[in-house]
């Protein structure tokens, strides 16, 4: 079975702290996925990447950066951690195109 | 661009069957999903259908793909207790840059009344 893990699933951070989520995947997966989920706006993108080192902006890059260094592991950072930013995030992790997406268990993070 | 659109809540009793409904505007899409989600848990999912088939079957979930009307829908048969939660409907994007990006609807929360 895919596995994807996320580093934690509870987090509490102060406003103006440097945040890493981290996500890693065992199934050699292509492309890898951040998300936020919000009540009553679904699921966004914030960035994905579809290999090392490659990265693109989703739906709502803003005040958010990731990192690829190595295959499994895809990095979620958001740089000056502000209240707007207390969310659900999701990682997901896929083989190619066209391929379903495998989530991970999320991080609820929330920002005081 | 691109949506899919989903009621945000279903309300049935144990034992009736659930259809949840998605319409999505992307014509040229390959895949179309449907995953679920339960409280506090990330998207498990449920089963997906290829654009040139109009119906799936697994045990108790069918879905039926109405191309034409870009309308996709989930059956669950026998709706128990345990299929309360969120479910998305998710559909793939054929542009080249984007590959493997799928876009999902805000879901459909799901409640399962004794």
């Amino acid at each position: 079975d895919v596995k994807v893990t996320q580093s934690s699933r509870y987090l509490v951070k102060r406003t103006g702290e440097k945040v890493f989520l981290e996500c890693v995947q065992d199934m050699d997966h292509e492309n890898m996925f951040w998300y936020r989920q919000d009540p009553g706006l679904g699921l966004r993108l914030i960035y994905f990447s579809y290999d090392v080192k490659m990265k693109e902006k989703g739906d709502i890059p803003e005040g958010y950066s990731v990192s690829r260094e190595k295959k499994e592991r895809f990095s979620l950072i958001l740089e000056s951690a502000s209240t707007n930013q207390t969310s659900m995030y999701l990682c997901a992790s896929s083989l190619g195109t066209y391929n379903e997406q495998f989530f991970g268990p999320g991080t609820r993070l929330t920002v005081l | 661009g691109e949506d899919v659109e989903q009621s945000l809540f279903l309300s049935v009793r144990e034992g009736d069957s659930s259809v949840i409904n998605c319409t999505y505007t992307d014509s040229s899409s390959t895949y179309l999903y449907w995953y679920k989600q339960e409280p506090g848990a990330g998207l498990q999912l449920l089963t997906y259908i290829f654009s040139n088939m109009d119906m799936k079957q697994d045990q108790r979930l069918t879905v039926l793909l109405n191309k034409k009307d870009k309308h996709l829908s989930l059956r669950i048969a026998d709706t128990q207790t345990g299929d309360s939660a969120i479910y998305f409907c998710a559909e793939s994007m054929e542009d080249g840059g984007s590959q493997g990006n799928l876009i999902f609807g805000k879901g459909t929360k799901l409640s399962v009344k004794p």
